[in-house]
């Protein structure tokens, strides 16, 4: 089954650290760009940060960079969340997901996420 | 980063209805825009790429258009499981951002 499977969350005090894991099956994990995505109680959804295919390359969302690191293990078809100096804003389900690129002639690519865990909440509070 | 923006950020509608929604890029995006379905508790879906381009398995209701800073996700026929929310999101440039969401009530 294609799937994705998030674990790692739970409660942490503010300034703590965890680390989120992502866990893919189903499709070649090596292949593809993979990203993970946010979303605060209540709220919208907020990208957090991607990485290539073989690690090389990784981009992160200006309020988490510094502070948290992608990774993953393409043995292992894991992604991989260090979350360091927690504030009560990182607060949030965190969603793992696989990009999906499209070619399209004489232009960059298209981009859309098209298979998503089912989340795992990370709650800051002391 | 470019800055997504929804309108309505909420709407009322009846089953059959048809229902659209409007999502403006803070700059021109082209043609870089998906659309994705969340219902409570789940995670999103993907239903348009590329503004206008429907994702296999979605239902022939749904369809996208526009280009440049403004795009709209049109249900020609509201169905019960429709009721959920909307978000637009760019991928025109990393940060890929959101837009706030469109939430469809009954």
């Amino acid at each position: 089954e294609v799937q994705l499977v998030e674990s790692g969350g739970g409660l942490v005090q503010p300034g703590g650290s965890l680390r989120l894991s992502c866990a893919a099956s189903g499709f070649t994990f090596s292949s593809y760009w993979m990203t993970w995505v946010r979303q605060a109680p209540g709220k919208g959804l907020e990208w957090v940060a991607n990485i290539n295919q073989d690690g090389g390359e990784k981009n992160y969302e200006d309020s988490v960079k510094g502070r948290f690191s992608i990774s993953r293990d393409n043995v292992k078809n894991s992604l991989y969340l260090q979350m360091n100096s927690l504030r009560a804003e990182d607060t949030a389900v965190y969603y793992c997901a696989k990009d999906r690129r499209i070619a399209v002639p004489d232009t960059r690519p298209y981009w859309y996420f098209d298979l998503w865990g089912r989340g795992t909440l990370v709650t800051v509070s002391s | 980063d470019i800055q997504m923006t929804q309108s309505p950020s909420s709407l009322s509608a009846s089953v059959g209805d048809r229902a659209t929604f409007t999502c403006r890029a803070s700059q021109s995006i082209s043609t870089y825009l998906n659309w994705y379905q969340q219902k409570p508790g789940k995670a999103p879906e993907v239903l348009i790429y590329g503004a206008s381009n429907v994702q296999s398995g979605v239902p022939s209701r749904f369809s996208g258009s526009g280009s440049g800073t403004d795009f709209t996700l049109t249900i020609s026929s509201l169905q019960a499981e429709d009721f959920a929310t909307y978000y637009c999101q760019q991928s025109y440039s990393v940060s890929w951002t959101f837009g706030q969401g469109t939430k469809v009530e009954i």
